[in-house]
């Protein structure tokens, strides 16, 4: 059974830096485009960034409010996928979502992510 | 303000249909596949609709999807309360370079 679980939040200040994991089971890790999707308190989904798989470089694409601040990579020995977050705004609190990009031989496709973790709080404030 | 608008409530009593909007452009909807996810309170998202129109397993058929245009619909037929959540629209956008969402819509079962 395919899971995903998230770790790693907590409270921050502003300006401070915080790393996110996720950490799969279930399926070849190495084979599934990994995103990240927040959900600031009472309000809607927005997309975060995702990593690639290594056959397409393991290269990383972001949303532009979080562009030079925010890093994804991927351990897959260890089934990890990795969100740091650096200069964090008060804009920033919100729950984190890891999700895996659902991929045929054909192809990975977003935004058709098919599984998600429970999401983990990430509190900025001084 | 998100790029897919969808209205922010909807409701209906138990048996009813209800239909849902997403609404978007010809950079995101118009040209690129619809996906719909559900999120019940207090849990993660959930995919409930790819492709426009398909469902995953274990979604009942009382749930329908559709695109036309520049726009997209979801239908719930035989409503449950089971099915009180939020629903989210999402697709690729061409001129962004990355996915996005609808604001979210509220349904309320009456």
């Amino acid at each position: 059974e395919v899971h995903l679980v998230e770790s790693g939040g907590g409270l921050v200040q502003p300006g401070r830096s915080l790393r996110l994991s996720c950490t799969a089971s279930g399926f070849t890790f190495g084979d599934y485009v990994v995103t990240w999707v927040r959900q600031a308190p009472e309000r809607g989904l927005e997309w975060v960034g995702f990593i690639r798989i290594k056959a397409y470089g393991g290269t990383t694409e972001y949303a532009a409010s979080v562009k030079g601040r925010f890093t994804i990579s991927r351990d897959d020995s260890k089934r990890i996928a990795y969100l740091q977050m650096n200069s964090l705004k008060t804009e920033d609190t919100a729950v984190y979502y890891c999700a895996r990009v659902y991929c045929s031989s054909s192809g990975c496709y977003i935004p058709h992510f098919d599984y998600w973790g429970q999401g983990t709080l990430v509190t900025v404030s001084s | 303000q998100s790029v897919l608008t969808q209205p922010p409530s909807a409701s209906g009593t138990p048996g009813q249909r209800v239909t849902i909007s997403c609404s978007g452009s010809s950079s995101n909807i118009g040209r690129n596949y619809v996906y719909w996810y559900q999120q019940l309170p207090g849990t993660a998202p959930k995919l409930l609709m790819y492709r426009n129109n398909q469902r995953p397993s274990g979604v009942p058929d009382r749930f329908s999807g559709s695109r036309s245009g520049t726009s997209a619909s979801l239908a719930i037929s035989g409503l449950r309360s089971e099915d009180e959540a939020d629903y989210y629209c999402a697709t690729w956008d061409d001129s962004l370079s990355g996915p996005v969402f609808g604001g979210g819509t509220k349904l309320t079962v009456l």
